[in-house]
């Protein structure tokens, strides 16, 4: 059975910064792309960013280019979101999830439970 | 980035009623397209890909149709388990996007 479990959110001064990690258990790992999407309270989903499998391409939405960074350490299933210059609307649970691939087209199979990310002095 | 808009926002119906969700996208995505539910205090699960592929498990009242700039998600006779929120995704370039969603609400 798949797994992913979130960890390392909580409460950071706008500014600050916060590692999130995603634990992940079930399948070989290395071999899936994955993501990290948000969802501010209240809010509608937001895809952040997403990794290739092993790695080797990142990708990230406007609002987090440059203040955000993806990885991936594939010796230890876990996936990475390192958040910096965090801002007020950087509020949100975050979310993990599997991507899967079938004739070519994608989705996200499985998600994490989530962990929330407060930005606020 | 590719727009996304979820109509409506919010529907009413009742148990037994046949719904449908738009989904219009600002530019072609031919079938790369993913519809969501979302319950309150949980993370979202995958009922179609591929516009009209049901995911294993998903129960076959749930239908996709569509291709290009215009999706549907069909629930054919709703259940009790199947109000909760609705998202379509489309996967054709990054950044992947969302549509806002649309709650599906007991009348």
């Amino acid at each position: 059975e798949v797994q992913l479990v979130e960890s390392g959110g909580g409460l950071v001064q706008p500014g600050g910064s916060l590692r999130l990690s995603c634990a992940a258990s079930g399948y070989t790992f290395s071999s899936y792309a994955m993501s990290w999407v948000r969802q501010a309270p209240g809010k509608g989903l937001e895809w952040v960013s997403a990794i290739s499998g092993r790695g080797s391409s990142t990708y990230y939405a406007d609002s987090v280019e440059g203040r955000f960074t993806i990885s991936r350490d594939d010796s230890k299933n876990t996936l990475f979101l390192q958040m910096n210059s965090l801002r007020a609307e950087d509020t949100a649970v975050y979310y993990c999830a599997k991507r899967i691939e079938d004739r070519g087209y994608s989705h996200f199979d499985s998600w994490g439970q989530g962990t929330l990310v407060t930005v606020s002095s | 980035a590719i727009w996304m808009t979820q109509s409506p926002s919010l529907l009413s119906a009742s148990t037994g009623d046949r719904v449908t969700i738009s989904c219009r996208l600002s530019q072609g995505v031919g079938s790369y397209l993913a519809w969501y539910q979302q319950k309150p205090g949980k993370a979202p699960e995958i009922l179609i890909y591929a516009a009209s592929t049901l995911q294993s498990g998903v129960p076959s009242r749930f239908s996709g149709s569509g291709s290009g700039t215009d999706f549907t998600l069909t629930i054919s006779s709703l259940q009790s388990e199947d109000f909760a929120t609705y998202y379509c995704q489309q996967y054709y370039n990054f950044p992947y996007t969302f549509g806002q969603g649309t709650k599906l609400e007991i009348k």
